[in-house]
């Protein structure tokens, strides 16, 4: 079966600083892999999304970037975390040929 | 652009009672369409999904949903609510050929004694 891991589970980090969050997926080959943030009572953000190694494509211009070094790693980064970065992150997965997607179980980051 | 809309930002209902979440999607053609749960913390979670064929689609945990096509809708349904439900509930709406889904801004289900 599929699973799918993020780490680390909580973050605290203080503005300027970098950032590294990373996803990974287990029993699947060639997955799309996908990004959001949940800001505090709101709704999902898609942040970026990967068909394939190298391949990300951006949904907001922001602050962060992702990057995607091997098939079922997904990586997201930042230079210098901003306040508006907190919130919660979600990792998701999904076979190519269906639209459901499948979540990791999230990073919550807080920057102070 | 697709969009998804549920209307009920939050939604309160006595245990036992039945519960009906709303969800209206607008897109030219038909659809897929998801609901997923989240509960405090966590990462979300497929309750149901909808591609093709009979419209009334049943899931996990007791819920289904039932997709009408002349109303844009996908509401979520469950005949008796239990404590463990309250989380938030959150649509999205796909279509064949695309990577990406639209989510709904979430209703939020809290459960009374």
């Amino acid at each position: 079966s599929q699973t799918i891991h993020q780490w680390p589970a909580t973050l605290v980090q203080p503005v300027g600083s970098p950032l590294s969050l990373e996803c990974t997926v287990e029993g699947t080959s060639n997955p799309n892999l996908y990004w959001y943030r949940q800001a505090a009572g709101r709704g999902l953000q898609l942040l970026f999304y990967s068909v394939g190694i190298g391949q990300i494509s951006s949904e907001v211009p922001q602050n962060l970037s992702a990057s995607r070094p091997q098939d079922r790693q997904f990586i997201l980064s930042s230079k210098k975390l901003l306040l508006s970065d907190s919130g919660f992150y979600l990792c998701a997965w999904s076979v190519r040929e269906a639209n459901e997607q499948f979540f990791g179980p999230g990073t919550r980051l807080t920057v102070l | 652009a697709q969009s998804v809309t549920q209307p009920d930002i939050h939604i309160t209902v006595s245990e036992g009672a039945s519960l009906e979440l709303r969800c209206n999607y607008s897109y030219g053609a038909t659809p897929y369409l998801f609901w997923y749960v989240q509960s405090p913390g966590q990462g979300l979670q497929l309750l149901l999904k909808y591609f093709s064929g009979d419209t009334l689609v049943q899931g996990i945990k007791g819920f289904e949903a039932e997709f009408k096509r002349s109303q844009s809708s996908f509401n979520l349904r469950k005949p008796t609510v239990h404590w463990s439900d309250a989380a938030e509930y959150f649509c999205a709406v796909g279509f064949f050929g695309n990577e990406k889904l639209t989510f709904g801004t979430g209703t939020r289900l809290t459960i009374i004694p």
